[in-house]
């Protein structure tokens, strides 16, 4: 069963920085990639990262390139998301999720008892 | 960037409806599309994927259909559980993108 625990928001200035980190078990970890999703409050899903299953490759939005860095340890089964020169319109409760295929940039799986953790951004 | 314009919005409807929610995307993307459920609160839930293909844990009341541009989620009799926001998504194999729709939220009558 996918678990992913998500961890590492909280509050930040604009300009600022911060790491997200997210556990995974219940799967191979290093067979799969990984994703970064984000939801503004009551706003709808913007995807925002993903990297290849042995790290190899990594994909941003516009909205975050060259801000935002993804990396995985596949000896620890952990993604991280660190995020640069933060700015308001990055305010917003961040997911990792799974990519659905083995070995392939493919779609995200969401743990149906994901918290995300917050990012807010504010002076 | 490839847009996701999904319609409408938000609808009303009642225990045992058939609900159709369309999503266009800005130009054809085959059938690169997917459907997601997200009940208040919860994480998404993989609905449908290839835009027809049904999500092994999803109730087989949720179809999907389309491709090019217009693609349409049907769910054939609502159910409680059903009552949540729906969101399309695109995946590009290249260049590497996702983008999801803006959602259809599904309220009761």
């Amino acid at each position: 069963q996918v678990q992913l625990v998500e961890s590492g928001g909280g509050v930040v200035q604009p300009g600022g920085s911060l790491r997200l980190s997210c556990a995974a078990s219940g799967f191979l970890f290093s067979s799969y990639g990984m994703h970064w999703v984000r939801q503004a409050p009551g706003k709808g899903l913007e995807w925002v990262a993903f990297i290849w299953f042995d790290g190899s490759k990594d994909y941003y939005a516009d909205a975050v390139k060259g801000r935002f860095t993804i990396s995985r340890d596949n000896s620890k089964n952990k993604v991280n998301l660190q995020m640069n020169r933060l700015r308001h319109e990055d305010t917003a409760l961040y997911y990792c999720a799974k990519g659905i295929r083995f070995l392939e940039w493919s779609m995200p799986e969401f743990d149906y008892r994901g918290q995300g953790s917050f990012v807010t951004v504010s002076s | 960037a490839i847009q996701l314009t999904q319609s409408p919005s938000s609808l009303s409807a009642s225990l045992g409806d058939r609900v159709t929610i369309t999503c266009r995307a800005s130009q054809g993307i085959g059938n690169a599309l997917a459907w997601y459920q997200q009940r208040p609160g919860k994480t998404p839930t993989l609905l449908i994927y290839d835009a027809s293909s049904l999500d092994g844990g999803a109730p087989s009341r949720f179809s999907g259909s389309g491709s090019g541009t217009d693609f349409t989620l049907t769910i054939s009799g609502l159910q409680p559980e059903d009552f949540a926001t729906y969101y399309c998504q695109h995946f590009n194999t290249y260049p590497p993108a996702l983008t999801f729709g803006g959602g259809t939220k599904v309220e009761i009558k």
